[in-house]
């Protein structure tokens, strides 16, 4: 299996242009997060969907900040317009629902710099 | 809620030296356990796992007991190589959301040749 993809691997942009980031989950698996991981605040959960429906955006931090999931292969999260202090590491996680200690698996990363 | 607490770092040692990251939780229910490990420039990956009280996770000469009286799951190996140099995360899963990770801070261990 070719784990989680993400692209991609590196963004650098200028304050106030939009930013998409990819994702496509392991096959089979029916859970998909997106995390943002910053020196200051670690780890942080920004929303997870289930079969391609958004679940939790509680961490989801502003409103420039959207994700959507238009089937079960492929999501992405958008920020528009991006900020300075949008710049870290995000990164997409997928799970399958199924034994106990079954857990997420994340994909390398996409490293956001915002001029 | 849910919470883990492991221990702040960073950790230097040199090789071959002993190894232990603490962790402790507060969980409803009955967590599973987990250490991720983070290597430089890299993703986050499943590194050993518990999932009951007394289990022991084991992976690459890393362990963690699951310690219920205590709750503790603190990671350990014998003798650290340079390229365990890597953030080391505690997590936890637990009650109806069993795939929602709640994750310590993370713990920087440098190795030293």
């Amino acid at each position: 299996d070719a784990g989680v993809i993400q692209s991609p691997r590196h963004e650098v942009t200028e304050m106030g242009q939009e930013v998409t980031l990819r994702c496509k989950p392991i096959s089979g698996h029916d859970y998909l997060f997106w995390y943002r991981q910053t020196m200051m605040r670690g780890l942080e959960l920004l929303i997870y969907f289930n079969n391609n429906v958004p679940i939790d955006d509680s961490g989801m931090p502003e409103d420039r900040f959207s994700a959507k999931m238009p089937n079960a292969s492929f999501s992405t999260l958008k920020i528009q317009p991006s900020e300075p202090r949008d710049s870290a590491v995000y990164f997409c996680a997928s799970y399958r629902r199924g034994l106990a200690g079954e857990t997420q698996y994340f994909g390398p990363g996409t490293r956001l710099l915002v001029l | 809620g849910n919470s883990v607490t492991q221990m702040e770092g960073p950790v230097t040692l040199s090789e071959e030296a002993f190894l232990t990251i603490n962790c402790t939780y507060t969980a409803t229910g009955y967590p599973s356990l987990f250490w991720y490990v983070q290597y430089p420039g890299e993703g986050l990956q499943l590194l050993l796992k518990a999932t009951k009280a007394d289990d022991k996770g084991s992976n690459k000469g890393f362990e963690a007991t699951y310690r219920k009286e205590t709750t503790s799951f603190h990671l350990e190996k014998g003798s650290v190589q340079v390229s365990d140099s890597a953030v080391y995360f505690c997590a936890l899963v637990s009650g109806g959301s069993n795939y929602k990770l709640t994750f310590g801070k993370g713990t920087l261990l440098t190795v030293n040749p």
